[in-house]
C-alpha cells in the first residue's frame, strides 16, 4: 500500500491561472480531507468528502475554490484565478470512514507557489 | 468557537530531559483530541489520541477537561523526537466532523 499520494508535489502558477491538486487516497479509503497550511501557521481544515459527496465544506473559501471526489479517480482540489495569498502547502488525508473514523493518513502535500 | 492553541512555537530541550508540549482547546461539545507529528521531510502522521489512552514512542497525553488541556509529555527526550508536533481537536457541527489543528510546536532535542 503506497499510502496517500498527492501530485504534483510542487506547483507554480502565475496570478489568474488555475491550480489543480490531486489526491489519491489509500486503497480502500472512501473519505478524503483537504487541509491548507499557510507559512508559519498550522493546518487548517478545508473540506471533507466521500465518494461523489461533499460532506463538510465549511473551511473552503466561498469563491474560486472547489473540490470533488468522483466515483473513479483521485480527489481534486481546484483553485481558479489564483492569487498570491493562495501560496501554501495543501495536504490531503484519507480515512477508511466508519471502519476507523478517527484515523487519518496524510499525503506528502502539494506546495503551491503563486508568482 | 472551536480553537486549539499551542503557546510555544519552538521548544528546545537536551537529550534525556523531560519534555512537555502544551495544548489547550476550546470546544463546547465533548472533545476528542489528537497529537500529530511531522518529522523532517516526512508526512504528517498520527502520534496518539486521547481515547486510546496509549503511550507511543514514550509519549503520553492526558485530557484535562477542567483545564481544557491535552499536553504531550515524555520523561526522557531523544534526538529522534525532534519534529513538528500538532495538537488537533475533532469537532462536530451541523455538517459533520472536521479537525481543528493548532499552529504546531517545533521540538528540538539537543545532544
Amino acid at each position: 500500500n503506497a499510502g496517500v499520494m498527492q501530485n504534483p508535489r510542487h506547483l507554480v502558477r502565475r496570478r489568474g491561472q488555475e491550480a489543480r491538486l490531486r489526491c489519491s487516497p489509500m486503497k480502500g479509503h472512501s473519505h478524503v480531507y483537504w487541509y491548507r497550511q499557510l507559512p508559519e501557521e498550522g493546518l487548517k481544515f478545508m473540506v471533507y468528502l466521500q465518494k461523489e459527496n461533499i460532506i463538510d465544506e465549511s473551511g473552503m473559501p466561498k469563491e474560486r475554490f472547489s473540490a470533488e471526489f468522483p466515483k473513479e479517480g483521485p480527489s481534486i482540489l481546484r483553485i481558479q484565478q489564483v492569487v498570491r495569498g493562495d501560496s501554501a502547502a495543501y495536504f490531503c488525508a484519507s480515512s477508511p470512514g466508519l471502519a476507523a473514523p478517527d484515523t487519518q493518513y496524510f499525503g506528502p502535500g502539494t506546495r503551491l507557489t503563486v508568482l | 468557537a472551536q480553537r486549539v492553541t499551542q503557546p510555544e512555537k519552538l521548544l528546545s530541550v537536551f537529550k534525556g530531559a523531560p519534555v512537555e508540549l502544551k495544548c489547550n482547546y476550546s470546544y463546547s461539545g465533548s472533545p476528542e483530541l489528537f497529537w500529530y507529528v511531522q518529522y523532517s521531510r516526512q508526512r504528517l502522521q498520527l502520534l496518539l489520541r486521547h481515547i486510546s489512552r496509549e503511550s507511543i514512542k514514550g509519549f503520553t497525553a492526558d485530557l484535562n477537561k477542567g483545564e481544557t488541556s491535552f499536553h504531550l509529555k515524555k520523561p526522557f527526550a531523544q534526538e529522534e523526537d525532534s519534529a513538528m508536533y500538532y495538537c488537533a481537536l475533532k469537532a462536530r457541527d451541523n455538517y459533520g466532523q472536521n479537525f481543528v489543528f493548532g499552529p504546531g510546536t517545533r521540538l528540538s532535542v539537543l545532544p
